[in-house]
């Protein structure tokens, strides 16, 4: 069955550090999006891509940047940790065309910075 | 830029009576309009849509959205709740056209008493 899957699941970083959360899915989807969850403000768009080569900023995209050179995968990355930035972090992905359009979650990557 | 309200932090409801989940938007265009649950510790399962047509829409689980244009609305209703629906629940609203990322609510959580 086609999935989406986020690693690793929950990570612990230091301030500074740079930290890469993977994201691949195997719905051979052209969209990816990638949000963060807080509380109080449900979800917030980071950055998101809508094929290969092709990204853009979302509403929160300071301190993160992404990269697709595939289909499948569409990594983030935090160039250099802050404490603001622990949240919990969803990849999703959904078709270009046709009348479905909803968007499939992964399980989440729960990120901690001390 | 689109919004979404949801005005209510937490619905609680008995199990067999009726339950309503309450979302407003604000959208430039034809809204697509999401609702979304997630249960614990996990990622956001997709619950239904509304793209065009009627303006009933049903779901998964049992679930049912009315969308309302006039009041800019897209409520979330079941006729007879299970203690097993208790879960956060999310609407999201993205235009018919342009950037194809959703915009989320920041979530109502539903308590189902047995």
């Amino acid at each position: 069955d086609a999935e989406i899957t986020q690693s690793p699941r929950h990570k612990i970083t230091e301030t500074g550090r740079q930290v890469t959360l993977a994201c691949h899915q195997t719905w051979n989807h052209n969209n990816m999006f990638w949000y963060r969850q807080d509380l109080g403000h449900g979800l917030r768009l980071i950055h998101y891509s809508y094929g290969v080569q092709d990204t853009n900023k979302g509403e929160v995209s300071d301190g993160y940047s992404v990269s697709r050179s595939n289909t499948e995968d569409l990594p983030l990355t935090l160039e250099s940790a802050a404490s603001s930035q622990t949240s919990v972090y969803f990849c999703a992905s959904s078709e270009s065309s046709g009348a479905l359009y909803e968007q499939y979650f992964g399980p989440g990557t729960r990120l901690t910075v001390t | 830029a689109q919004s979404v309200a949801q005005p209510e932090d937490q619905v609680n409801v008995a199990e067999g009576n009726p339950l309503t989940v309450k979302c407003t938007y604000s959208v430039s265009g034809n809204p697509y309009l999401f609702w979304y649950v997630q249960y614990p510790n996990r990622g956001l399962q997709f619950l239904l849509k509304y793209i065009t047509g009627d303006n009933l829409v049903k779901g998964s689980y049992g679930f049912e959205a009315e969308f309302n244009k006039s009041q800019t609305s897209f409520h979330l209703k079941k006729p007879s709740a299970l203690v097993s629906d208790s879960a956060l629940y999310f609407c999201a609203v993205r235009p018919d056209t342009g950037r194809r990322a959703l915009t989320f609510g920041s979530g109502t959580r539903l308590q189902v008493q047995p």
